[in-house]
């Protein structure tokens, strides 16, 4: 079945702290993998996209990385401020058919302290 | 260019009412798709439409829920007879095409409280 799980379901930081958040899946194939901001009461956007053959991707502060022996994605976002708090998703876009059918993980709530 | 516009932004219906969500797609996309999402879950694919068709609805329950996309106006997702389970938010999305590795752009979402 595919899934896709994530770790921690919330985590607090001091700002300027950086921090690491899990993505382990079971979805296969897959074209692509997408990690998405979502603010509160807002719709999610999209951070970053690897394709599946792909292992690490930046953008500004937040780099995403693959493994696909292990099947585990990271986001690691560096010298964190007061506006990252909010829930960061990944999701796989199914491969073969039904492109738009995306996979989402319930999220992990990212509070950034003062 | 104005993102993708959803309203109402909150909706309270009583059991037994119907629900009409409305989602008008950035300027230039012709697909559209529709997830809901309930707390401490992940967004789940309802359903995805092209101008007057409907694609795929097979994440959509069979009763009560509809969907379209006219030619002109909003898309609209309509859940009949509302019951306390529909409370979630439900967010819509479009995109330009619906190719591989094509970005889809998500509406602020509608959350819909059933009382």
């Amino acid at each position: 079945k595919n899934q896709v799980e994530q770790s921690p379901q919330s985590l607090i930081i001091l700002e300027g702290k950086n921090c690491t958040l899990q993505c382990n899946y079971t979805v296969s194939p897959f074209s692509n993998l997408r990690w998405y901001k979502q603010d509160t009461g807002r719709g999610p956007v999209s951070l970053t996209i690897m394709t599946f053959s792909e292992n690490t991707k930046s953008n500004g502060r937040y780099t995403a990385t693959l493994d696909a022996d292990t099947k585990q994605s990271s986001l690691h976002i560096t010298a964190s401020q007061l506006s990252d708090s909010a829930s960061y998703i990944c999701s796989f876009q199914r491969g073969a058919s039904g492109t738009y059918k995306y996979i989402f993980g319930t999220g992990t709530r990212l509070k950034v302290l003062a | 260019n104005a993102g993708v516009m959803q309203n109402p932004r909150h909706l309270v219906r009583r059991r037994g009412q119907e629900a009409r969500l409305r989602c008008s797609p950035m300027k230039g996309h012709s697909h559209v798709y529709w997830y809901r999402q309930l707390p401490e879950e992940g967004l789940k694919f309802m359903v995805y439409l092209q101008k007057e068709n409907i694609i795929d609805e097979s994440g959509m329950p069979k009763e009560r829920f509809s969907a379209e996309f006219p030619k002109e106006g909003p898309s609209i997702l309509r859940i009949q007879q509302v019951v306390r389970g529909d409370s979630a938010a439900y967010f819509c999305a479009s995109s330009r095409t619906d190719g591989v590795n094509t970005e889809a752009f998500f509406g602020q979402g509608t959350r819909l409280t059933v009382v």
